[in-house]
């Protein structure tokens, strides 16, 4: 009964390439959310949606590119992958000024 | 933009020991939430603390939370080798688009 899950755990891929993490909640949570967690564990908002809508869109680059088909799903596009995009990728969701609930992170490394 | 800052950075301690963090902040918030990450894992919840409270128990974990000095402290009593990860605050900044604002966390270690 896992409450967010993303898919890939890992991803390994080299520079260039374009790829895409998954990510779903069976929480029934309005707000779902992507973080970036660098080498020294700062984790940095990307972005944010509430029921499908954008709310939060950091300063990312943008081959960077959220997707939510519906309120359970929010995916994540990353195009033209480079070195510094390696880090651990962690989607959240939650209810409205409650506490978030992290999927398990998916650890990319390009190469 | 980081809000919160633990302290200390690193902690460690023996197994049956009390371990204290604490977390400060610039604005006024809503509510104020710790969270615990296991190595190689993702966050978990810990405690939410509302701005209008001032302590707040879960099992071994005490938060409380002072809004005139702008600070939080999470203590973990008997202290476990399992206990050992990184502590995040985050707070809910009061007027915000519900963007939680992290601080850099507290690493503890617990000896067995």
């Amino acid at each position: 009964d896992t409450a967010v899950s993303q898919t890939p755990k890992y991803l390994v891929t080299q520079m260039g390439n374009d790829k895409s993490i998954k990510c779903e909640q069976n929480l029934g949570h309005d707000t779902m959310y992507w973080y970036k967690q660098d080498s020294k564990k700062f984790l940095k908002i990307m972005f944010s949606y509430n029921n499908k809508e954008l709310i939060i869109n950091e300063t990312v680059p943008n081959r960077f590119s959220p997707k939510s088909p519906d309120k359970a799903h929010l995916n994540l596009h990353i195009n033209s992958l480079e070195l510094g995009d390696s880090a651990v990728y962690f989607c959240a969701s939650s209810q409205v000024r409650g506490g978030y609930t992290f999927g398990s992170g998916t650890r990319l490394t390009v190469v | 933009s980081q809000q919160g800052e633990e302290d200390p950075q690193a902690l460690s301690i023996q197994e049956g020991e009390n371990a204290t963090m604490n977390c400060s902040y610039k604005t006024s918030i809503n509510n104020l939430q710790w969270y615990r990450q296991n190595s190689g894992r993702g966050l978990v919840h810990l405690i939410l603390i509302r701005s209008n409270e001032r302590e707040k128990h879960s099992g071994r974990l005490r938060v409380t939370l002072d809004t005139s000095k702008k600070s939080s402290s999470l203590l973990i009593t008997a202290s476990r080798a399992a206990d050992t990860a990184s502590y995040f605050c985050a707070t809910d900044a009061a007027g915000n688009n519900r963007k939680l604002i992290w601080g850099l966390g507290t690493s503890l270690a617990v000896n067995p």
